[in-house]
C-alpha cells in the first residue's frame, strides 16, 4: 500500500526557510515525479514543484527563485526548502505522487499545516 | 486568480445530476489531458478521474469527465450525501511549464 507522510515544523518566523520531507512506503521511486502542492487557508491548490525520479525539477515559475525540491532514494525520502518565506507563505502543504501529467496525481500524504509568524 | 476557471459553488438534491465545468486555454486543456480530485476538509485530495475520462481502480462510475476544446465537465449523478466536497480541476500548462489547478468548486447536497 503507497503511504506518503509529511513531517517538519509547523512554524516557521518570517524571512527563514521552510523545510519539509516527505517519507514514502509502498512504492518504488522509479518512473514517478514527486510533487509539493499548498493549500493557503480559505483558497485553493498551488502547485509548488516536482522532482523526477532522474533528478530532473521543475517548480512554479512564481516560486522559481525560493523552492528547491530534493529526491532521497536512500531515505525514501523527498524534501521541499522554501528561503525567505512571509506569512503568505502559511499553508497546508501536501506531498504527492505522479506518473505523468494525464495520469495525475495518484497518492497524496495527508498534508501539513505550515504557519508563518513572529 | 487561477490559471482554470471553475464556479464557486453548485448543489443538488440526493439522486440529482451535477456537472461542474472546468474552463482554460489553449496552452492547458486544450492540448493537456485534464485530472480531478476531490477533496474532503482535513483529508487528502483524492484523484477522482484522470487523462479527461478515465476512472481510477474504486470510484464510482456515477463520476465521469468529458473534455471539448479548452473546457472540461465533471459529472456526479445519483448524487450522494457523501459526494458533498470540494472539487478541483488540473492540467499541465506548456506556456507556464507547470501544473495548475482551478480555483475549485464546493459542492453542497441540499
Amino acid at each position: 500500500q503507497v503511504h506518503l507522510q509529511e513531517s517538519g515544523p509547523g512554524l516557521v518566523k518570517p524571512s527563514e526557510t521552510l523545510s519539509l520531507t516527505c517519507t514514502v512506503s509502498g512504492t518504488s521511486f522509479t518512473n514517478y515525479y514527486w510533487s509539493w502542492i499548498r493549500q493557503p487557508p480559505e483558497k485553493g491548490l498551488e502547485w509548488i514543484g516536482y522532482i523526477h525520479y532522474s533528478g530532473n525539477t521543475n517548480y512554479n515559475p512564481s516560486l522559481k527563485s525560493r523552492v528547491t525540491i530534493s529526491l532521497d532514494t536512500s531515505k525514501n525520502q523527498f524534501s521541499l526548502k522554501m528561503t525567505s518565506v512571509t506569512v503568505a507563505d502559511t499553508a497546508v502543504y501536501y506531498c504527492a505522487r505522479e506518473y505523468s501529467s494525464s495520469s495525475g496525481l495518484d497518492y497524496w500524504g495527508q498534508g501539513t499545516l505550515v504557519t508563518v509568524s513572529s | 486568480q487561477s490559471v482554470l476557471t471553475q464556479p464557486p459553488s453548485a448543489s443538488g438534491t440526493p439522486g440529482q445530476r451535477v456537472t461542474i465545468s472546468c474552463s482554460g486555454s489553449s496552452s492547458n486543456i486544450g492540448r493537456n489531458a485534464v485530472n480531478w480530485y476531490q477533496h474532503l476538509p482535513g483529508t487528502a485530495p483524492k484523484l477522482l478521474i484522470y487523462d479527461n475520462h478515465q476512472r481510477p481502480s474504486g470510484v464510482p462510475d456515477r463520476f465521469s469527465g468529458s473534455k471539448s476544446g479548452t473546457s472540461a465537465s465533471l459529472a456526479i449523478s445519483g448524487l450522494q450525501s457523501e459526494d458533498e466536497a470540494v472539487y478541483y480541476c488540473e492540467a499541465w500548462d506548456g506556456s507556464l511549464n507547470g501544473q495548475v489547478f482551478g480555483g475549485g468548486t464546493k459542492l453542497t447536497v441540499l
